[in-house]
């Protein structure tokens, strides 16, 4: 099956500092990569879609300058969250679409905690 | 507004019983469904797709599509503890992914 691969798998920092999560996929070109948000216990929170060499789409109350988005590829997406704060700790997951009608293909997940 | 809805359960079933998973959509004209599963602490992961009306089966697991009446369904027959998890249905309509909120399945042993 498709493969995602996401880095890094968890992430401890201190407030005030910025962090960037890849996500590649390794072994198609993705048209469209989402970055998700999951809170413990709770439902996946869609925060953006991302397609190359576009700006991403940002969902209603997501922080687009706090939640910098980039496509550089097809295999190749990043999520920077500037300036961390303890209220963004979360589970945050990368999937990517190849085709419509495919299934989105995720990755394993980045466990982000703002100290 | 395009919607899939899960009942969000907690399900049970004791261990060797079929799961019975259901998830309806709004979209009639839709042609791509999909079951994820998530363990708790993970990122949710594919275990199959259909588009086709009828039942698709893969090893315990059937997915079952009725396009008329806008329901697609997951069982898992023979069900082990592993299978504890949340299942997500996702429905593909006018070219975005739409996702269920999930429904807990706990497999009693």
């Amino acid at each position: 099956g498709a493969v995602v691969s996401q880095h890094p798998s968890w992430v401890i920092c201190k407030s005030g500092t910025s962090v960037k999560i890849e996500c590649r996929s390794l072994d198609f070109q993705a048209t469209t990569m989402f970055w998700y948000r999951q809170f413990p216990k709770q439902s996946l929170m869609l925060m953006a879609t991302s397609n190359e060499g576009s700006k991403a789409t940002y969902e209603q109350g997501v922080e687009k300058d706090k939640f910098l988005i980039n496509h550089a590829s097809l295999t190749l997406s990043t999520l920077t969250v500037t300036s961390a704060h303890p209220e963004d700790s979360s589970f945050y997951i990368c999937s990517a679409f190849r085709d419509t009608n495919q299934p989105q293909h995720f990755g394993d997940g980045t466990r982000l905690s703002i100290l | 507004q395009k919607e899939v809805e899960q009942n969000s359960g907690p399900l049970s079933v004791p261990e060797g019983a079929i799961a019975s998973l259901n998830c309806t959509y709004s979209d009639r004209g839709s042609q791509s469904f999909f079951w994820y599963r998530q363990y708790s602490g993970k990122s949710p992961e594919l275990i199959m797709f259909i588009y086709s009306n009828g039942d698709k089966e893969d090893g315990r697991f059937t997915a079952q599509l009725n396009k008329a009446s806008q329901y697609v369904s997951l069982l898992i027959r023979d069900s082990q503890p592993s299978d504890s998890a949340t299942y997500l249905c996702a429905v593909i309509m006018g070219n975005q992914f739409y996702f269920g909120t999930g429904t807990s399945l706990t497999v009693i042993p």
